[in-house]
């Protein structure tokens, strides 16, 4: 079965704290991707990372950072320093060897002042 | 500029009345798709289509149609619109076979049901 677990339904934190999301995934495919899209208020979906299932290289992109770990079929987001603006539902999504992308339930990140 | 357009962005209909929502892309995508995104649920594919002519059902299809006419446009169909439609429906597009890049997303139809 192919499924994206997003455990945490919501998640409320401080300006300035760190805070990771998690996400883990199921795949019997050698070969997949997995993506990072953010949800403002606003309701748009905003494509943020993509990682494929040979390079466990974990990325850094400003306050944003990615760990990929094949061994525990994780692929957690980590935000350093939030911020307000850093407010939204997250998704992680996992791509087979087709078109197709598989969501997970999302996660409701509350950033306060 | 490369972008998935949906029309309209808001709707609130009564049930059983037809609706169609649109969708088109201007980036010659094969594949293209719609989602329904429901609290707690995330997003759930209902269609999608390879190509023109080429549709196929997702996991949550009942009480839609769509059709791929022409490569840029994929409209999604209600015919009898029922309460439990109401939801915030996706449209998406993407190179087919292009594995390496997630689908671009239209910006959301917020469909209500009275």
């Amino acid at each position: 079965a192919q499924k994206v677990t997003q455990a945490q339904t919501e998640i409320s934190v401080v300006e300035k704290e760190d805070v990771t999301l998690d996400c883990v995934y199921e795949t019997r495919d050698t070969t997949y991707y997995l993506f990072w899209y953010k949800q403002p208020p606003s309701g748009e979906l905003v494509f943020l990372i993509r990682r494929n299932s040979f390079d466990e290289q974990n990325e850094i992109s400003g306050r944003y950072s990615w760990n990929f770990q094949k061994s525990t079929s994780s692929f957690n987001f980590t935000i350093t320093a939030s911020q307000v603006v850093d407010s939204a539902v997250y998704f992680c999504a996992l791509k087979r060897n087709t078109d197709k992308l598989i969501f997970g339930t999302g996660t409701r990140l509350q950033v306060f002042p | 500029e490369a972008q998935v357009t949906q029309n309209p962005r808001y709707l609130i209909t009564v049930t059983g009345k037809k609706l169609t929502v649109t969708c088109s892309q201007n980036m010659n995508h094969e594949y293209m798709s719609w989602y329904r995104q429901d609290p707690g649920l995330g997003l759930r594919q209902i269609y999608y289509s390879m190509n023109v002519e080429v549709t196929d059902k997702g996991d949550v299809p009942e009480g839609y149609k769509v059709s791929r006419k022409e490569k840029r446009n994929f409209p999604l169909i209600l015919e009898s619109p029922s309460p439990n439609q109401t939801s915030l429906y996706f449209c998406a597009s993407s190179l087919s076979g292009d594995r390496l890049y997630g689908q671009y997303f239209g910006p959301g139809t917020r469909l209500t049901v009275t």
